[in-house]
């Protein structure tokens, strides 16, 4: 079974540029997580799709970041403007339903100098 | 809102010993319990779970109670090994008030020596 996928891996901007990654869930997966880990935190919940609804986004810098879910399968999230404060490593997860097991990808490190 | 809030680290160890990695949590709900452990260069990864009261999950010889009374679930391993060094994640999901939104910990990093 493929496991999640994101693209790209590693990304260097500036700030105040754009930058869009993408991910891929396990197939059959309805669940999908979008989460931002900063060194030497835990992973913050930025938002989490059911199917292509949002089920949480209240820790998603509205005014920046944007993520949607097409056709309840792939995943973009987009951050624009880029603060320095928004590099990261960015990681999705999905899971069959809500309350079950999260498989995470291998995650993008965004740099923002 | 819902806080997961485990025992600061490092925690360093020598190998054969005790491991005790401590997490207590505040949910609305009834959660789900969760370990996700990260190992060097790898992704996280389900360590074990519970999804009641009093269940106990185990794997790979570690084993953490789901304890409503005390609002915990700490992480525990009888003799640790140099390949146990990892980064370990308490976590929930708490179904009833939040639709299963996750909430994950700040991770306890063990090393353990040979």
């Amino acid at each position: 079974e493929a496991g999640v996928a994101q693209s790209p891996r590693y990304k260097i901007i500036e700030k105040r540029q754009s930058v869009a990654f993408w991910c891929n869930p396990i197939s059959g997966h309805a669940t999908l997580y979008w989460y931002q880990q900063i060194l030497g935190q835990g992973p913050k919940l930025l938002i989490q799709f059911q199917n292509n609804g949002v089920v949480d986004d209240s820790q998603l810098p509205k005014d920046r970041f944007s993520a949607e879910r097409l056709k309840g399968v792939d995943s973009t999230l987009k951050i624009q403007p880029a603060k320095l404060e928004d590099s990261a490593v960015y990681l999705c997860a999905s899971s069959t339903s809500a309350m079950d097991t999260q498989y995470f990808g291998p995650g993008t490190r965004l740099t923002v100098l | 809102g819902d806080s997961v809030t485990q025992m600061e680290g490092p925690v360093t160890l020598s190998e054969e010993a005790f491991l005790t990695i401590n997490c207590t949590y505040t949910a609305t709900g009834y959660p789900s319990l969760f370990w996700y452990v990260q190992y060097p260069g790898e992704g996280l990864q389900l360590l074990l779970k519970a999804t009641k009261a009093d269940d106990k999950g185990s794997n790979k010889g570690f084993e953490a109670t789901y304890r409503k009374e005390t609002t915990s679930f700490h992480l525990e391993k009888g003799s640790v090994q140099v390949s146990d060094s990892a980064v370990y994640f308490c976590a929930l999901s708490d179904q009833n008030t939040n639709a299963g939104k996750s909430t994950f910990g700040d991770g306890t990093t063990l090393t353990v020596k040979p």
